[in-house]
Formats: C-alpha cells, sequence, structure tokens
C-alpha cells in the first residue's frame, strides 16, 4: 500500500527567504512522486515530478525536490520566494500496487508569504 | 495543451435533486478521475475509470455515480444530493497505466446543497 504524509499543514514565510515544503511517502514498490499546485479557486497543477531518473529533480517556477530512498522523503524547495508563491501544495505518490495506479494525495500545505 | 473542461464551476442545488457534474478531456486519455476537496481533507478519490463504459469505486463512493459513454467524457451523478455534499469537486486524467503518467486537472466544480 502507498500513502504520503506532508509534514505541515501552513508554512509562512517572508518574500525573498527559502521555502521548504515537507513530504515524507510510503510504497511497496518502485513509486513515482509528484508535486501539484493549487492557486485559490483553481485545478491542480504539475510542478515537478520523480519516475526513476535523477533523483534531483527541477520544476516550474524555480522549484525543485530531491527524492530520498533512505529516508522515503520528496521534500520541495525554492532558494527565494515569491509572492506568486502563495498557494496550497500537494505531495502524491503513485506504484503499481495491486496492477492499478492509482494515485494518493497528501493532505496538502498552504504556503504564507509575507512581504 | 492537455485540457480538461469542467462545464459547471458553480452550483446550488436543493437537498434531495439529482445533480449532473460534466467533464470534457481533449487529450485521448485512458484514465479519468473523480476527485471531492475539502479543507483539511485533502483530494479524496470518488470514483475512476480506465475506458469506456468501466468504472471503478474510489475511497469515497457512497452517494455518487458515475457514466463514461465516450471516451472523452466523464460524468459524475449525485442521485439525490445532500448537504454533506456540499463540496469543490475535481476531474482528472491521465494517459495509459505508468505510475509516472501525468494526471491533468480540471479547474472544479464548487457544489453547494441547501
Amino acid at each position: 500500500a502507498q500513502s504520503v504524509t506532508q509534514l505541515d499543514s501552513h508554512v509562512s514565510v517572508s518574500e525573498g527567504t527559502p521555502v521548504l515544503l515537507r513530504c515524507n511517502y510510503s510504497s511497496s514498490y518502485s513509486p513515482s512522486l509528484f508535486w501539484y499546485v493549487q492557486h485559490p479557486n483553481k485545478g491542480l497543477q504539475l510542478l515537478l515530478k520523480y519516475t526513476s531518473a535523477a533523483t534531483l529533480v527541477k520544476g516550474i517556477n524555480g522549484f525543485e525536490a530531491e527524492f530520498k530512498k533512505s529516508e522515503t522523503s520528496f521534500h520541495l524547495t525554492k532558494p527565494s520566494a515569491h509572492m506568486s508563491d502563495a498557494a496550497e501544495y500537494f505531495c502524491v505518490v503513485s506504484d503499481s500496487t495491486g496492477g492499478s495506479y492509482i494515485p494518493t494525495f497528501g493532505r496538502g500545505t498552504s504556503l504564507i508569504v509575507h512581504p | 495543451d492537455v485540457k480538461v473542461t469542467q462545464s459547471s464551476r458553480y452550483l446550488v442545488k436543493r437537498t434531495g435533486e439529482k445533480v449532473f457534474l460534466e467533464c470534457v478531456q481533449d487529450m485521448d486519455h485512458e484514465n479519468m478521475f473523480w476527485y471531492r476537496q475539502d479543507p483539511g481533507l485533502g483530494l479524496r478519490l470518488i470514483y475512476f475509470s480506465y475506458d469506456v463504459k468501466m468504472k471503478e469505486k474510489g475511497d469515497i463512493p457512497e452517494g455518487y455515480s458515475v457514466s463514461r459513454e465516450k471516451k472523452e467524457r466523464f460524468s459524475l451523478i449525485l442521485e439525490s444530493a445532500s448537504t454533506n455534499q456540499t463540496s469543490m469537486y475535481l476531474c482528472a486524467s491521465s494517459w495509459g497505466q505508468g505510475s509516472g503518467n501525468t494526471i491533468y486537472f480540471g479547474e472544479g466544480s464548487w457544489l453547494t446543497v441547501v
């Protein structure tokens, strides 16, 4: 069975400071991992994904994430926050458990960016 | 670009009404999904479909049904709407059976049941 835990429900940063959104996963197989972003009243947009290639994954808008198998983590980072980064972020795990590929979503982390 | 279109963005329905939420994707994706999103609970899978006329229950199927008569269209049906079904509903689609396939989302449908 697969599961994902987002360790913080809210993260608050000042504009220009680094962003760290934490995600731990559990999977019986080699998983694929994703980060999605959701701006208010919008659908989810893919930020980046890991699919067993390079462990450091670069995404859109300056975000990146590192797959660490030993720590079962896939934390999302950005060197310098921008006001437009304020949104809800979801970590997602997907593996081939039971022959299906149904992704499991974390509960989300709300990123607040202060001027 | 992949487009997933949810025809109704905001709906207000009365308790007991039958409600249809429509979703269309334009990329010939095999997989389509309906999620419900509530604050603090993240996204919860209601139903998904791997092919035309095929459906599988997700984590919270009670009170819902679905229809997939054509590959591009996946409808969510609330047979008798109740106030606890007030929520945001997200449709999504993806290609094939790989675990690494990106899921594409619609903009969401806000449903209020009064």
